[in-house]
This record gives C-alpha cells, sequence and structure tokens, in this order.
C-alpha cells in the first residue's frame, strides 16, 4: 500500500523560507517511471504543480517558481523535502505531495495547509 | 500549455449522463489525465494517457480524445461522483485546466 504524508509549519511569516518533508511509503523513488510531485491548491482555486522529482534523480521545476524552489531527498528515510524562499500571502494554500507514474499524481497524500502571514 | 476546461459548473441527476471537455493550446497527444476531488479531499486520479482508468475506477468513467481535445464521460451518475473534475497534461511541463463542478440539480 502506498502512503504519503506531508509535514512542516501551518503558518509562516512572509519573507520567509517554508520547508515540507514528504516521507513516503510503499515504493521505492528508484523503480523506473516512478517520482515524488508536489502540488498546491490555493483557497477555492485550482490546483497548480510545483516540483518533481524521477526515478532517475531527475528534477523539474514550474517555470513560473523556478527560482524559489528546491527539491532534496534523503533515500535514508523515504523523503523528499520541498523548500520554498521568500513566501508571500499569495502562497497561502494547501501543499501536496504526491506519487508520480510517468508525471501522474497517482496517490495523494492528505495535504497540508499552509497560511501566510504576519 | 494552457488547459481549458468546460463546463465550468453542470447541474445533473443521479443516473444522468455527464459529459466533461478539456481543450488544450497545443497538441498533447494523449499524455492528458483527469481527476477526481471531493470538498475536504485530495484529488483522486481518474484516467491516464486520454483513456485509461487508473486502478479501482470504476467502468462508468470514460475518457476519449488526443490532441487538444477531451472528454470524460461518466456513463451513469452516482451520488459519490458529484464533485470537482479536473484535467492535467504532461507534454510542457505540468499543468491542470481550471476545473469543472458537476452539481446535484
Amino acid at each position: 500500500q502506498i502512503t504519503l504524508t506531508e509535514s512542516g509549519p501551518t503558518v509562516v511569516k512572509p519573507t520567509q523560507t517554508l520547508t515540507l518533508t514528504c516521507t513516503f511509503s510503499g515504493f521505492s523513488l528508484s523503480t523506473s517511471g516512478l517520482g515524488v510531485g508536489w502540488i498546491r491548491q490555493s483557497p477555492g482555486k485550482a490546483l497548480e504543480w510545483l516540483a518533481i522529482i524521477y526515478w532517475d534523480g531527475d528534477k523539474r521545476y514550474s517555470p513560473s517558481l523556478t527560482s524559489r524552489l528546491t527539491l532534496t531527498t534523503d533515500s535514508s528515510k523515504n523523503q523528499v523535502v520541498l523548500t520554498m524562499t521568500s513566501m508571500d500571502p499569495v502562497d497561502t494554500a494547501t501543499y501536496y505531495c504526491a506519487h508520480t507514474y510517468y508525471s501522474y499524481a497517482a496517490v495523494w497524500g492528505q495535504g497540508t495547509l499552509v497560511t501566510v502571514s504576519s | 500549455i494552457v488547459l481549458t476546461q468546460s463546463p465550468a459548473t453542470v447541474s445533473l441527476s443521479p443516473g444522468e449522463r455527464a459529459t466533461l471537455s478539456c481543450r488544450a493550446s497545443q497538441s498533447l497527444s494523449s499524455y492528458l489525465a483527469w481527476y477526481q476531488q471531493k470538498p475536504g479531499q485530495a484529488p483522486r486520479l481518474l484516467i491516464y494517457d486520454a483513456s485509461n482508468r487508473a486502478t479501482g475506477i470504476p467502468a462508468r468513467f470514460s475518457g476519449s480524445g488526443s490532441g487538444t481535445d477531451f472528454t470524460l464521460t461518466i456513463s451513469s451518475l452516482e451520488p459519490e461522483d458529484f464533485a470537482v473534475y479536473y484535467c492535467q497534461q504532461r507534454t510542457n511541463w505540468l499543468t491542470f485546466g481550471g476545473g469543472t463542478k458537476v452539481q446535484i440539480k
């Protein structure tokens, strides 16, 4: 059974850096075709892909956010960490990590709501 | 690539057929997926590569199309199918459409 759990702060201040951790189980990130992605959803709005890491270590970022995003992995802990700098109130959203199969989000975490407020 | 979903909202009754559209600003070949999201829940993958049902998805959900025009069809709406549906492409980066809400009439 594949599961993913997001963890991190629920509130960050403007200009701060957000660090979210996705802890997964039930699959290996080194399996061909698989990956872990991050997706967010602002309240009442549509979904937005942020970043994805593939089985071969390739990392891709949203073109509109690439300067602010970094993905790192800890394979010993089955974790993928997303870092987003210069947080702004417009970044308030539910952040999801997902197990991906050829860039489709096949299994999702429950999501974590991050509010950006001073 | 911009994905435009239509209609934004559709009102239907249980048992009726739902036809949702997703149009892309450039050709996707068949690299399109559909997701369902219910209030307070994470989305769920329904269809990938335009017409392949994901694991555990009922046969009443079907996808079709290629190039720039895609359709998600729910053959007979069950009460649990009233939700928001999103399409997603993987041809050029990864983007979602704006969603279609299927609500009870």
